[in-house]
């Protein structure tokens, strides 16, 4: 079974300082990895996915995270934090089958709200 | 490009009622995905439908239903609506099954 595990349900940064998202996965198979975030009231936009290319992933505006196998991690940085940045933000995995066909479902971590300080 | 759209922005309905809840897909997207989430329960997957099949659903009771019409718009229903349905319905499109999954804003679903 796939599933995700958000080590942090709040994380506060200053603004202009580093931000960093920590996620670890559970995959019986190759994963599809997403994170995606959500402002108050909004919907779900996508900040990037992994899907067995580069394990260096880069997203929108400024986001990038890093695919570790070894430490079965997808872990969300970017390098200086900006108060837009302040949201809600989900590691999210992609189901798949023994014979590598999407049950079409996403599960999704619990979930960090990220603060940001002036 | 118009992205998922949700009808309504919020509805309130009392124990026992039945509700309603529409989602027109990104054009061009032919499966559409329905999520739940409630306070303290996260994002929880309900159903997909895809080419006008129901392809899988999650873990909900059978009062959970919906379909999808020919032109891909979707609808879900709840019937017997309790106090613990009250959440953020959010449905998402993909231009075909396992491909990535494109958000609406939501139907907040008040129950009272």
């Amino acid at each position: 079974a796939q599933s995700v595990t958000q080590l942090d349900s709040h994380v506060s940064v200053s603004e202009g300082t580093p931000v960093l998202l920590r996620c670890n996965y559970s995959s019986s198979y190759s994963p599809s990895l997403f994170w995606y975030v959500q402002h108050p009231n909004k919907g779900l936009q996508l900040l990037l996915k992994y899907t067995s290319a580069a394990t260096l992933v880069k997203g929108i505006n400024g986001f990038e995270a890093e695919f570790k196998k070894s430490e079965t991690s997808f872990h969300l940085t970017k390098p200086s934090a900006h108060m837009s940045d302040a949201a809600e933000y989900f590691c999210v995995v992609r189901v798949y089958n023994a014979g590598g066909t999407s049950y079409g479902k996403l599960t999704f971590g619990q979930g960090t709200i990220l603060t940001v300080h002036p | 490009e118009a992205g998922v759209t949700q009808s309504p922005t919020h509805l309130i309905k009392t124990r026992g009622q039945q509700a309603t809840l529409r989602c027109s897909p990104i054009s061009g997207h032919t499966s559409v995905y329905w999520y739940q989430q409630a306070l303290g329960l996260g994002l929880q997957f309900l159903l997909w439908y895809d080419e006008g099949e129901e392809r899988n659903r999650g873990n909900f009771p059978p009062r959970f239903s919906g379909r999808q019409f020919p032109n891909y718009s979707s609808e879900l229903n709840v019937n017997a609506l309790e106090l613990e349905d009250s959440a953020l319905y959010l449905c998402a499109s993909s231009q075909q099954a396992g491909n990535i999954q494109y958000f609406g804003a939501g139907t907040r679903l008040s129950v009272l």
